[in-house]
């Protein structure tokens, strides 16, 4: 199974700071995708990214929140002034094929905890 | 109506039970259904496409029902291994392709 990767694992963070969490794609994927699992809730789906813009997203992904590609392989999911809800376990996921919409693998996840 | 829903569960049932699944979707546009299941606090992992003629792997059975707007996995002969929650996905139907939802999850426990 492709493998796509995340740090960090487990981030810990005060009200009002930023994160960056990164993840590394499979590659050579022009689509990637970002989403959020607050604890016993269900996956959300927060951002899809094709071809370095954004080419859908959520009600939840609002200014707070931004997506970048800042080199070739890595995308990063910035939280600008984080927010008690923001806890939650951040998953990256790329599609089994070079078309979005396919099957999904998903990274391991980071665990975002806001104090 | 939630746009995708499912029986959060518990589903108990002993090694050997053959137990079943369903999940109903709002948007009659969505193109790609999908079954994956996730382990406590990981992350989720693709079980099987779901297709209108149905498709099988093993153990594991997986129909469509577009007209219903309705989607079912079948597990046979369940393992212990298969404790864990299952998750329903569907993709398209929104202003783009790529609009992903997913279910609530409905949690199996298998029970020797």
């Amino acid at each position: 199974e492709p493998e796509v990767t995340q740090t960090p694992s487990h981030q810990v963070t005060q009200m009002g700071q930023e994160v960056i969490l990164r993840c590394v794609p499979i590659s050579n994927h022009l689509y990637f995708y970002w989403y959020r699992q607050i604890l016993g809730q269900k996956v959300e789906f927060l951002v899809s990214f094709y071809n370095n813009e954004i080419s859908e997203k959520s009600e939840i992904f609002d200014d707070q929140f931004s997506v970048e590609r800042p080199d070739g392989s890595n995308f990063t999911l910035k939280i600008r002034s984080t927010k008690l809800e923001d806890s939650a376990m951040y998953f990256c996921a790329s599609p089994g094929g070079v078309r979005g919409g396919e099957t999904q693998y998903f990274g391991p996840g980071t665990r975002l905890l806001v104090l | 109506r939630k746009e995708v829903e499912q029986d959060p569960g518990p589903f108990n049932v002993p090694e050997g039970a053959t137990v079943a699944f369903n999940c109903t979707y709002s948007n009659s546009a969505s193109q790609s259904f999908f079954w994956y299941r996730q382990d406590c606090r990981k992350e989720p992992k693709l079980l099987m496409s779901v297709y209108s003629s149905g498709n099988e792997d093993g153990r594991f059975t997986a129909q469509l029902n577009r007209a219903s707007q309705y989607i079912s996995l079948l597990i046979r002969d369940s393992k212990l291994s298969d404790s864990a929650t299952y998750l329903c996905v569907v993709i398209g139907g929104g202003g783009g392709y790529q609009k992903v939802t997913f279910g609530t999850g409905t949690k199996l426990q298998v029970i020797p």
